[in-house]
């Protein structure tokens, strides 16, 4: 079952342009989303979060966007640059069990000069 | 501050060995992970520690068995090695369990042959 989805695996943008990578949950009791940013070789990197009480959350040129009713939530990189190329990963914290992480798959996003 | 650091960063195993995989962080933080990242696939939760003494079964904790001995340290032990065993494996920290960020190492790629 999984709870948190990402549906694309890739993602192709021009730099300059904005990026925009999708995030579909199903469990409602989730309450706060964050988004990670991954390099070959590296662990993940803590990007943005967002709680549940708000709908957007602004971070120089990345915003996240939160619609509870779709269950969806979006990460926007505007304008996008090469080094952004990366992947990306939005994860859930499950509270039963330490806080653990839901992840979603990622979605590997090339940005291209 | 290294942050979280893991070693080593690969290994190559052949089936029915055991190894340690040794996770230290010089954050101070009560809450320890250990994840598993296998190709095209999120990551999912091995072990947890919220901690020193306190150790709990993730998502997929079946192979594996961990210790908290200190603060700072969480190693992950793999008995009896197995070729479903290989993958990524990250272990990672955070403050606490609500609306908090994980900090993640840098991975340790193991290999099972």
């Amino acid at each position: 079952d999984q709870q948190v989805k990402q549906n694309s695996p890739s993602l192709s943008v021009q730099e300059g342009r904005i990026s925009i990578l999708n995030c579909d949950y199903t469990n409602s009791m989730f309450d706060y989303f964050l988004w990670y940013k991954k390099y070959p070789a590296e662990g993940p990197t803590f990007l943005i979060s967002i709680s549940s009480i708000k709908d957007k959350n602004e971070d120089g040129r990345f915003t996240v966007f939160l619609n509870k009713s779709a269950k969806h939530l979006s990460l926007h990189i505007v304008p996008s640059q090469p080094g952004d190329s990366a992947v990306y990963f939005c994860a859930a914290p499950y509270y039963n069990q330490g806080g653990k992480l839901i992840f979603g798959q990622g979605t590997e996003l090339s940005v291209k000069p | 501050n290294a942050g979280v650091t893991q070693t080593p960063k690969f290994r190559i195993l052949k089936i029915g060995q055991s190894m340690t995989l040794q996770c230290t962080q010089d954050m101070n933080h009560n809450y320890m992970y250990w994840y598993r990242q296998d190709p095209g696939m999120g990551l999912k939760l091995i072990y947890y520690s919220v901690g020193a003494g306190i150790t709990d079964k993730g998502e997929v904790p079946n192979g594996y068995n961990v210790s908290r001995s200190t603060t700072e340290d969480f190693p992950l032990r793999l008995e009896l090695a197995a070729p479903s065993q290989t993958s990524v494996y990250f272990c990672a920290s955070s403050y606490g369990e609500f609306g908090n960020e994980q900090f993640f190492g840098p991975g340790t790629r193991l290999t099972v042959l």
